[in-house]
C-alpha cells in the first residue's frame, strides 16, 4: 500500500518549457488535491478534484492545468513554464473533502 | 478568508521538555488539522479535530471552537520531535487553509 506517490521527486525546467505532474493514490480516495509550497507561506491550493470527473480551482490556478485521469491519478500541468512556479508541489487525496487528507511525497520544481 | 495564525513560529526546546505550539483562526471551521513535516519535506497528517481532545502517544491537540483557537501539547519531547508542525483549518466550503508552521527543534 503506497499510498500517495508523485513523479517526478525533482525537476530543472527552463521558462517557457512544459511539464506534467503525475500523482496517484491507492487508497481508492475520491478527492485529490494539488497544493504549493513555497518559503514563507502556507501551503496553498492549486486546484481539486472532488471526485472522479470533476475538478476546480483552488486559491492559485492560474498557469496551471489538471486532469483526472480516472479514480486513482490526477495531474498538474504547467503549460509555459515561469520562474514565479518554482515551489514544492504536493498532491493529496481524501475520502471525501470533510476528511483527513494524506500527502504524497513533493516534487521540487526549479524553474530558470 | 479564513486567516490562521500559529505561534511561535520558531521553538527550541530541551530533550524531555513539555511542547506547546498554538494556532489561531478567524473564522468559524468544520474541523482543524495539525500536520508534521519532517527536512525533507514529507507531510504527515498527526489529528483531524473538531472539537474536545485527541491523544496519539506523546502528543495531545486540543481545540476551544468558542475561542477559535487550538493547541498541539508535545510531551517529553525527543530529537525525532524535530519539524515543522503545520495547522490547517477545515472552512465551509471544505477547502483547507494553512498557516505558515513552527519550525520546532529539540536538542538532546
Amino acid at each position: 500500500n503506497a499510498g500517495v506517490t508523485q513523479t517526478p521527486k525533482f525537476q530543472v525546467l527552463k521558462t517557457g518549457q512544459s511539464m506534467t505532474l503525475q500523482c496517484a493514490q491507492d487508497m481508492n480516495h475520491n478527492s485529490m488535491y494539488w497544493y504549493r509550497q513555497d518559503p514563507g507561506m502556507g501551503l496553498r491550493l492549486i486546484y481539486y478534484s472532488a471526485s472522479e470527473g470533476t475538478t476546480d480551482k483552488g486559491e492559485v490556478p492560474n498557469g496551471y492545468n489538471v486532469s483526472r485521469l480516472n479514480k486513482r491519478e490526477f495531474s498538474l500541468r504547467l503549460e509555459s513554464a515561469a520562474p514565479s512556479q518554482t515551489s514544492v508541489y504536493f498532491c493529496a487525496s481524501s475520502e471525501l473533502r470533510s476528511y483527513e487528507q494524506y500527502f504524497g511525497p513533493g516534487t521540487r520544481l526549479t524553474v530558470t | 478568508k479564513n486567516e490562521v495564525e500559529q505561534s511561535p513560529q520558531n521553538l527550541t526546546a530541551q530533550e524531555g521538555e513539555f511542547i506547546t505550539i498554538n494556532c489561531s483562526y478567524s473564522v468559524g471551521i468544520s474541523a482543524l488539522h495539525w500536520l508534521q513535516q519532517h527536512p525533507g519535506g514529507g507531510i504527515v497528517s498527526l489529528f483531524m479535530l473538531s472539537s474536545g481532545k485527541k491523544k496519539h502517544g506523546r502528543l495531545i491537540a486540543t481545540i476551544n471552537i468558542q475561542e477559535k483557537h487550538s493547541s498541539l501539547h508535545i510531551t517529553a519531547s525527543h530529537p525525532r520531535d524535530s519539524a515543522v508542525y503545520i495547522c490547517a483549518v477545515l472552512g465551509g466550503n471544505y477547502k483547507l487553509t494553512f498557516g505558515k508552521g513552527t519550525l520546532l527543534t529539540v536538542n538532546p
